[in-house]
């Protein structure tokens, strides 16, 4: 069974400034997808970057960005210029790809990152 | 089709009652989810359906609880004899099975709140 594991309860950070969510994962499975999720309070969960484990290269959307450490099984989330409409709980999820298809998502207990103005 | 549509958005009931939640997929995914979201924790797996055949059930779902997706379209989620354990957030998602880099994105619904009295 995979595990995720999202070590910082809560996090706030400065408007304009840098912050990084930290996410590690357990798994034995060698294909599989790491995902970001924001859910802004009362409001519905969007997707905000995922990564291929078979890719090298950190996907980047935006201001948006991962690290990811397949060896470590880490998967850190960096938002560079936050905004207030950053302010949400951000949950990191793990899904294994099967036969070509998806599957079900593995999310962490999230961290709740408040944006300051 | 703007999205994923879940209904009620909030239920609240007395413990022994009957619940139902329904939720409305994007038009073309194949694949819809149940997730159960508890306060402070990240969505958990419930079930999840391609087309009307029901794949995969966690443990979580004790049977007190049926899902069901008549002609791989709409699905509901009914428990029976609510327990104040069963209050939570369910959260309804859906996606395409196979094929395409958007495959492996899971839309979500706004969820619907249970509170067992």
């Amino acid at each position: 069974a995979q595990t995720v594991t999202q070590s910082q309860p809560e996090m706030s950070v400065q408007e304009a400034e840098t912050v990084t969510l930290s996410c590690t994962y357990d798994t034995s499975e060698s294909n599989y997808y790491l995902f970001w999720y924001k859910q802004p309070p009362s409001r519905q969960m969007i997707l905000v970057i995922r990564q291929e484990a078979y890719k090298q290269q950190n996907a980047t959307e935006n201001r948006f960005s991962v690290n990811f450490q397949k060896a470590a099984k880490s998967f850190s989330l960096k938002i560079s210029d936050s905004q207030l409409g950053d302010t949400a709980m951000y949950f990191c999820a793990f899904m294994k790809h099967v036969g070509g298809s998806n599957y079900k998502l593995t999310f962490g207990k999230g961290t709740l990152l408040t944006v300051n103005p | 089709d703007t999205g994923v549509s879940q209904d009620p958005r909030h239920k609240i009931t007395k413990r022994g009652q009957n619940v139902t939640f329904r939720c409305d997929p994007i038009s073309e995914h194949n694949r819809l989810y149940w997730y159960r979201q508890t306060l402070g924790q990240g969505p958990e797996f419930l079930t999840y359906f391609q087309n009307e055949a029901q794949l995969e059930k966690s443990r979580l779902l004790s049977d007190r609880f049926s899902a069901e997706r008549p002609k791989g379209s709409f699905s509901t989620l009914e428990i029976q004899r609510t327990e104040q354990g069963d209050s939570a957030m369910y959260l309804c998602a859906s996606s395409l099975g196979t094929g395409g880099r958007s495959n492996n994105e899971q839309f979500f619904g706004p969820g619907t709140r249970l509170t067992v009295l």
